[in-house]
């Protein structure tokens, strides 16, 4: 199985500054058609998850263009340009370049 | 709009059994591969199961596989989970979970929780 592994587990951000988590695949996500299937997640405290950004870099409809997502291979990351007070939750990278489809242990967002 | 609402779930000894439902509706349902993904309490997501859109192939977790069986009515909207030998370790949340554009989980359900205890 890909093992996927995030830092930070906790990230302490002020109102109004970025935050920035990587995730990182113990194998390349470049699937054998090319594309990457890398995603992020949000889940908010007491709610589902929710799909900020799929395919590495595309912003899912809804997302504030403040998330951002980049990378290849096997690192990636997501960043946020300007935290708000809704963003605080637990941010999850996932990849479905593979069987079984695996998620990073999440990170937990907290403003300062 | 896209909906995905899960029931079934509740409490069970261990060794029992129990079957989730998710009723969808917004979407050509058919059209989608559909997947199952639990959260233990306090802790993160772990894939359970996945069904492509016709049904005929379907996917699972080492964790379940021999105990869980995946199905899909595109006729009725309907995902089912058919959980078998339920352990202390099966107690979560379960999510419906859309498998959308880029292969992503794009559309979640509220879940349903799963408590396995005597």
């Amino acid at each position: 199985d890909i093992v996927m592994t995030q830092t930070p587990l906790s990230s302490p951000v002020t109102l109004g500054q970025p935050a920035s988590i990587s995730c990182r695949s113990s194998q390349s996500l470049v699937h054998r058609d090319g594309n990457t299937y890398l995603s992020w997640l949000q889940q908010r405290p007491g709610q589902p998850p929710r799909l900020l950004i799929y395919k590495t870099s595309n912003r899912f409809s809804g997302v504030p263009d403040r998330f951002s997502g980049s990378g290849a291979g096997t690192d990636f990351t997501l960043k946020i340009s300007r935290v708000e007070a809704e963003d605080v939750g637990v941010y999850y990278c996932v990849q479905a370049t593979q069987f079984p489809y695996t998620f990073g242990q999440g990170t937990k967002l907290e403003i300062k | 709009e896209v909906r995905l609402v899960e029931s079934g779930g509740g409490l069970v000894q261990p060794g029992g059994s129990l079957r989730l439902s998710c009723a969808a509706s917004g979407f050509s349902f058919s059209n989608y591969a559909m997947h199952w993904v639990r959260q233990a309490p306090g802790k993160g997501l772990e894939y359970v199961s996945l069904i492509s859109g016709n049904g005929g192939s379907t996917h699972y977790a080492n964790s379940v596989k021999g105990r869980f069986t995946i199905s899909r009515d595109n006729s009725m909207n309907t995902l089912s989970l058919q959980m078998g030998s339920l352990r202390a370790e099966d107690m979560a949340v379960y999510y419906c979970v859309r498998e959308g554009v880029g292969a992503a989980h794009d559309y979640w359900g509220q879940g349903t929780l799963v408590t396995v205890s005597s």
